[in-house]
C-alpha cells in the first residue's frame, strides 16, 4: 500500500533563519507531488507541484522554493523565513491518470515563524 | 475569478442530518471533491462528483448539480466522531483544485 511521510510535524523558527520539510511517498512511482499551505480560516494554498524529477511548478511567487531529488522525494525549503509563512504546510501526492486527482495528504506540518 | 464558497460553521446534534453546501465557479470544470479535517490532522477524501446527481456511501452522501456550480455533503447518524472541516474542493479545466476555506461542524449531544 502507498504512504506518505512527512516531517518534521512541528516547528518554530526565528524570522530570517531557514526552513527545511521533507516528504517521501512509499509504494508508488512517479507520483505528483504537491506542497499545500493551509492558514487559519483559508482554503488550501497550492505553493508547488512536481509531476517528475526536477520539475517543479511554483503557484504563488515567494520565499519558498521546492526541489524533486528523487522520484519519491519532496522538499520545501527556504532561505529567509518571514513571519508570514507560519502555517500548516501539507504535502500530498496523486497518481499520474487526472481522472479523478484525489490527493493523499501527509501528517502536516505546523511551523510558527517569531 | 475562481472561487470555492461555503459556510464558516454549522452546528447540528448527534443522532441528526446535516446538509453542507458548497458554490463553485471554476475555469472549466473535472469534479468537484468534498475531504474530511479534524483539527490539527491533514485532509482525508470523501467523496468526488463529475457527473449530476447524488453519490451515496454509507452514512455521506454528496450532490452535484453542474448547471448551478452547487454542491453539497450529506452526512446522516451525525455522531461525535464527524465534528471536524469539511472542504469542497472544484477542478479546473487543468485538473487544479481549487479550496473553499472550510465549513466547521461542531456536533453537541
Amino acid at each position: 500500500s502507498q504512504t506518505i511521510h512527512q516531517w518534521p510535524a512541528t516547528l518554530v523558527q526565528p524570522v530570517g533563519s531557514p526552513l527545511s520539510l521533507e516528504c517521501t511517498v512509499e509504494g508508488t512511482s512517479n507520483p505528483n507531488l504537491y506542497w499545500y499551505r493551509q492558514a487559519a480560516g483559508r482554503g488550501l494554498q497550492l505553493l508547488f507541484y512536481s509531476v517528475g524529477i526536477g520539475q517543479i511548478s511554483s503557484e504563488v511567487p515567494q520565499n519558498l522554493s521546492a526541489s524533486r531529488p528523487q522520484d519519491r522525494q519532496f522538499i520545501l525549503s527556504s532561505k529567509k523565513l518571514l513571519l508570514s509563512d507560519s502555517g500548516f504546510y501539507l504535502c500530498a501526492w496523486s497518481t499520474g491518470t487526472s481522472d479523478t486527482g484525489e490527493l493523499f495528504f501527509g501528517e502536516g506540518s505546523r511551523l510558527t515563524v517569531l | 475569478g475562481q472561487n470555492i464558497d461555503q459556510p464558516t460553521e454549522m452546528t447540528a446534534t448527534e443522532g441528526a442530518i446535516v446538509q453542507i453546501n458548497c458554490t463553485y465557479q471554476t475555469s472549466g470544470f473535472n469534479g468537484l471533491f468534498w475531504y474530511q479535517q479534524h483539527a490539527g490532522e491533514a485532509p482525508t477524501f470523501l467523496s468526488y462528483n463529475v457527473l449530476d446527481g447524488l453519490e451515496e456511501k454509507g452514512r455521506f452522501s454528496s450532490f452535484l448539480s453542474r448547471s448551478k456550480g452547487y454542491s453539497y455533503l450529506l452526512l446522516k447518524e451525525l455522531q461525535m466522531k464527524d465534528s471536524a472541516s469539511y472542504l469542497c474542493a472544484g477542478m479546473d479545466s487543468n485538473y487544479q483544485l481549487i479550496w473553499g476555506a472550510g465549513t466547521k461542524l461542531i456536533i453537541k449531544p
